[in-house]
């Protein structure tokens, strides 16, 4: 069975640019979530996404946004990109509810100049 | 309200030696446990994860966790470590309430395994 895939691996912004990540679970897998980790912060959790909906949310402001798609493939955009936003972007995929564990993609690594 | 406690930023041992990872939980709920680690330049995979049922767990490669809810711990260890084990290790918890799925990571404890 396939991992949870992220496109594209690796991104160069430049800053108030915007940009668009990618992520595909595995196969069943309806749930979808997005982390950010960076040196400073470490990892956090930015949104989870269910059946199209969002069911949860991070501290984090509004320029920070995601969608998914009916076959659960989800995407993230960060508008107007600031310096800061250079991180490691993981997504994650599970089966619905209970305590199911969470499996990470590879990460897309944005660097913003 | 959920967090972890990574006791160590930074744990060295020889390769042979027993490794011990130290984490403290707060969870307001009957919380899941997990533990994931980090490889350079790659993603997350779970070690081995407690969801109250027992409390010593085994994972993968020869870790495993303890949890104790009197001691609020669930401390990662393995009895023999490997220059494999090389890597950066996060202590997680998620709460149980509802179908939300949110992790909290713990800051962390970077793994040196020396010769």
């Amino acid at each position: 069975k396939a991992g949870v895939t992220q496109t594209p691996r690796y991104l160069i912004k430049t800053r108030g640019q915007q940009v668009t990540l990618s992520c595909s679970p595995i196969s069943g897998h309806r749930s979808v979530s997005w982390y950010q980790q960076t040196p400073g912060q470490g990892l956090q959790f930015l949104f989870e996404y269910f059946s199209e909906t969002q069911r949860n949310k991070g501290n984090f402001p509004g320029r920070f946004s995601g969608r998914q798609f009916s076959n659960s493939r989800s995407e993230m955009n960060v508008s107007t990109l600031e310096l800061g936003d250079s991180a490691l972007y993981l997504c994650a995929s599970s089966t619905p509810g209970g305590p199911s564990e969470q499996f990470f993609g590879p990460g897309t690594r944005l660097t913003v100049l | 309200a959920q967090s972890v406690t990574q006791l160590d930023s930074h744990v060295s041992v020889s390769e042979g030696t027993p490794v011990l990872l130290r984490c403290n939980y707060s969870s307001s709920y009957s919380p899941s446990l997990f533990w994931y680690v980090q490889h350079p330049n790659k993603g997350l995979q779970l070690l081995l994860k407690y969801t109250s049922a027992a409390t010593l767990v085994k994972g993968i490669n020869g870790f495993e966790a303890e949890f104790k809810k009197s001691e609020t711990s669930f401390h990662l260890t393995k009895p023999s470590a490997h220059m494999s084990d090389a890597a950066e290790y996060f202590c997680v918890v998620r709460a149980n309430t509802g179908t939300a799925s949110k992790l909290t990571f713990g800051t962390g404890t970077r793994l040196q395994v020396t010769l």
